[in-house]
């Protein structure tokens, strides 16, 4: 079967902190995919990333960036320098790919940046 | 512009109603998936399409029903027999590969049932 753990269930920072959202994922396929989402507080899921399971390298973009590692089954998500517009709930997901893609979420971690 | 849209934002339904939920993309997507999303949970998969006319149970399809007639469309209905059905609903699309390439989201209706 197939899950994710997103332990944190919320996270405080003030503004200018570095925050890490953990994802800890479940699966016995060889291939899988892993994603991140955030929803604003308007609700809609905004795509941030996707990782296959054949692909380890690490990937930062401006200021995320992301740490895949297969021997502990995470694929954790670190914000630098936090602002305020990043608060928001970060969800982890997981998919076998393939056409359905259907995906596993997790429960979401609430990150709250304070001024 | 292209993407997903979902009307209306906010419903409310008295119990014992069916109520419909619009979902409209012009991505061009073939595959489309319905969520629910309940307080301090994730996303759970109500039913999915891949190709027009043809539609699939998700982890949690009793007391739903969809239809794809049209490429572009996925109506949700939300039928008397939904135990709970007040929640954050969320349409998604994606172009079907055997990829596992992302999906997107509309901004959802948010349903109460009074």
């Amino acid at each position: 079967a197939q899950k994710v753990t997103q332990a944190q269930t919320e996270i405080s920072v003030v503004e200018k902190e570095d925050v890490t959202l953990d994802c800890v994922y479940e699966t016995r396929d060889t291939t899988y995919y892993l994603f991140w989402y955030k929803q604003p507080p308007s609700g809609e899921l905004v795509f941030l990333i996707r990782r296959n399971s054949f692909d380890e390298q690490n990937e930062i973009s401006g200021r995320y960036s992301w740490n895949f590692q297969k021997s502990t089954s995470s694929f954790n998500f670190t914000i630098t320098a936090s602002q305020v517009v990043d608060s928001a709930v970060y969800f982890c997901a997981l998919s076998r790919g393939g056409a359905t893609n259907k995906l596993i979420f997790g429960t979401g971690t609430l990150l709250a940046v304070q001024p | 512009d292209g993407g997903i849209t979902q009307s209306p934002k906010y419903l409310f339904r008295k119990e014992g109603q069916n109520v419909t939920l619009s979902c409209e993309q012009n991505l061009n997507h073939d595959a489309m998936y319905w969520y629910r999303q309940d307080p301090g949970q994730g996303l759970r998969l109500i039913y999915y399409s891949q190709i027009v006319n043809d539609f699939q149970k998700g982890d949690i399809a009793e007391g739903y029903s969809v239809s794809r007639e049209k490429k572009e469309s996925f109506p949700l209905t939300v039928t008397s027999a939904q135990k709970n059905p007040t929640a954050f609903y969320l349409c998604a699309s994606r172009v079907r590969d055997r990829g596992g390439n992302e999906q997107f989201f509309g901004p959802g209706t948010r349903l109460t049932v009074l």
